[in-house]
């Protein structure tokens, strides 16, 4: 199993540029979820899914949109980057249910100039 | 929401000494403490974890103990290495809500040789 993946590792954006990062596990996890990590300030969720055609909002949903078409895919998009999206991206997956260990991808570190 | 304190934001400690480091929590649903061990330029890795009807949890020389009447957990590691050296989080889960994992600000342990 190669776990959770992400790509791309780096990206360097304009400001008002738009991308999507992506997050995909071969653990047929049901639960997905995308975190920004700042410095100092811990890890912040942003949005999250419980399953393939749901997704919700976290902690700092604003400038980014999720979907979640199939249980092995959950991409971040960023609709008009801005500096303040200056940020490592994380994607997290684990089983909805009992169990509650989430597991991480290696991150993405964006750079919005 | 939760809200998660750490303590201390970085710590030091000779090789072979004993670290210890507290969180708070402020969710009193919250039910799942999970520890995550991140390295320079990865993802957190998780070490440890606890659930609620589960006051200490131990795996070699890592340990957690939990103390859900004052909603504080901790995580020892004895015998310290070199290799501990890293960025400890703890974090607090509710089930009933999101399942998302709320993190602590993180604590930078140096481990000296």
């Amino acid at each position: 199993n190669a776990g959770v993946t992400q790509t791309p590792k780096f990206q360097v954006l304009k400001t008002g540029q738009s991308m999507t990062l992506q997050c995909a596990q071969d653990m047929n996890h049901e639960y997905m979820s995308w975190y920004r990590q700042d410095p100092g300030m811990g890890l912040r969720l942003i949005h999250y899914s419980v399953g393939a055609g749901i997704t919700d909002q976290g902690e700092v949903p604003n400038g980014y949109n999720v979907s979640r078409s199939t249980t092995e895919d959950f991409p971040l998009r960023l609709l008009s980057a801005a500096p303040s999206q200056t940020s490592v991206y994380f994607c997290a997956s684990g089983i909805a249910g009992e169990r509650d260990e989430q597991f991480f991808g290696p991150g993405t570190r964006l750079t919005v100039l | 929401g939760e809200n998660v304190e750490q303590h201390p934001s970085t710590l030091s400690v000779q090789e072979g000494d004993s670290a210890v480091i507290k969180c708070t929590y402020s969710d009193s649903a919250s039910n799942y403490f999970p520890w995550y061990k991140q390295e320079l330029g990865k993802g957190p890795q998780l070490i440890i974890d606890i659930r609620s009807n589960v006051g200490e949890k131990k795996d070699q020389r890592i340990a957690v103990t939990l103390n859900k009447t004052a909603k504080h957990f901790s995580l020892h590691i004895t015998e310290t290495q070199p290799e501990d050296s890293a960025v400890y989080f703890c974090a607090a889960s509710n089930p009933t809500g999101r399942r998302a994992l709320t993190f602590g600000s993180g604590t930078r342990l140096q481990v000296q040789p």
